[in-house]
C-alpha cells in the first residue's frame, strides 16, 4: 500500500462548479497534511495545510481532514480556468500522492 | 530574489556522464531537501539535510551523492547517469527539521534528460 493515495483523475469540471479531490494515507500517526498546486512545467506551491480534524477554509479552497478514516480532501468552489493544474496531497513533508490533474472548462 | 534557486534549469547529457545540480536558499531555513519527480508526476523525497547533516536518505542509488557545504546550500551530484535518471529534480527548504511541521518551499526544478 502506498503511503499516500489520491483519486487518480483526471478531473474535468465546468467553470463555476465544485472540484472535489480526495487523498487517503496509511500512517495513522501522521499529524500534518498539505495540498500543493502544480502548474505544468512549474514547481509545486502550497495552497492549504491542515492539522486538526474538520474543515479549514481559505477563500475558495476548503480542506477537510478525518483522521479516524485517514483521509484528507480538498474542495475548490467556484472553479476557475486558472485552477487547472495538478494537485498534490502531501502527508508531513516527505510523502506525496501521485497528484490529480484538474481541468476547468470555460 | 528567488528564495530557493537551483541551477541548471535544463540539462541534457549522455549516459555514463557525471553531473551536478546546485541549490541555494536565502530563507535562513535549517533544512533542505532533494525531490525527484518522474514523468508520471510522482514526487518522491530523496534526501534531507539539517544544518549540513544528512537526516533522511531514502532508497536512492549510491550514484546520487548530496553535498551540503553550509546550511544554505545543498548540491546533488550524480555519477554514471542512466536513462532512468531522466526526471525533474526539485530542491526545497523548510524552517524546521521535524518530520511533522511547517511547509516546504520548492525551487523551480532542474529538468534532467539523459540520452
Amino acid at each position: 500500500q502506498k503511503e499516500v493515495e489520491q483519486n487518480s483523475g483526471p478531473l474535468s469540471v465546468p467553470e463555476g462548479a465544485i472540484a472535489s479531490l480526495n487523498c487517503t494515507y496509511s500512517d495513522r500517526g501522521s499529524q500534518s497534511f498539505f495540498w500543493y498546486r502544480q502548474y505544468s512545467g512549474k514547481s509545486p506551491e502550497l495552497i492549504m495545510f491542515i492539522y486538526s480534524n474538520g474543515d479549514k477554509e481559505d477563500g475558495r479552497f476548503t480542506a477537510q481532514l478525518n483522521k479516524a478514516s485517514q483521509y484528507v480532501s480538498l474542495l475548490i468552489r467556484d472553479s476557475q480556468p486558472s485552477d487547472s493544474a495538478t494537485y498534490l496531497c502531501a502527508v508531513r513533508k516527505l510523502s506525496f500522492g501521485a497528484g490529480t490533474t484538474v481541468t476547468v472548462r470555460a | 530574489d528567488t528564495a530557493v534557486s537551483q541551477t541548471p534549469k535544463y540539462l541534457v547529457t549522455q549516459m555514463g556522464n557525471d553531473k551536478s545540480i546546485k541549490c541555494e536558499q536565502n530563507l535562513g531555513h535549517d533544512t533542505m531537501y532533494w525531490y525527484k519527480q518522474d514523468s508520471k508526476k510522482f514526487l518522491k523525497i530523496m534526501f534531507s539535510y539539517n544544518n549540513k547533516e544528512l537526516i533522511i536518505n531514502e532508497t536512492v542509488p549510491n550514484r546520487f551523492s548530496p553535498k551540503s557545504p553550509d546550511k544554505a546550500h545543498l548540491n546533488l551530484h550524480i555519477n554514471s547517469l542512466e536513462l532512468g535518471d531522466s526526471a525533474v529534480y526539485f530542491c526545497a527548504s523548510s524552517p524546521q527539521d521535524r518530520v511533522d511541521g511547517n511547509t516546504i518551499y520548492f525551487g523551480e526544478g532542474s529538468w534532467l534528460t539523459v540520452v
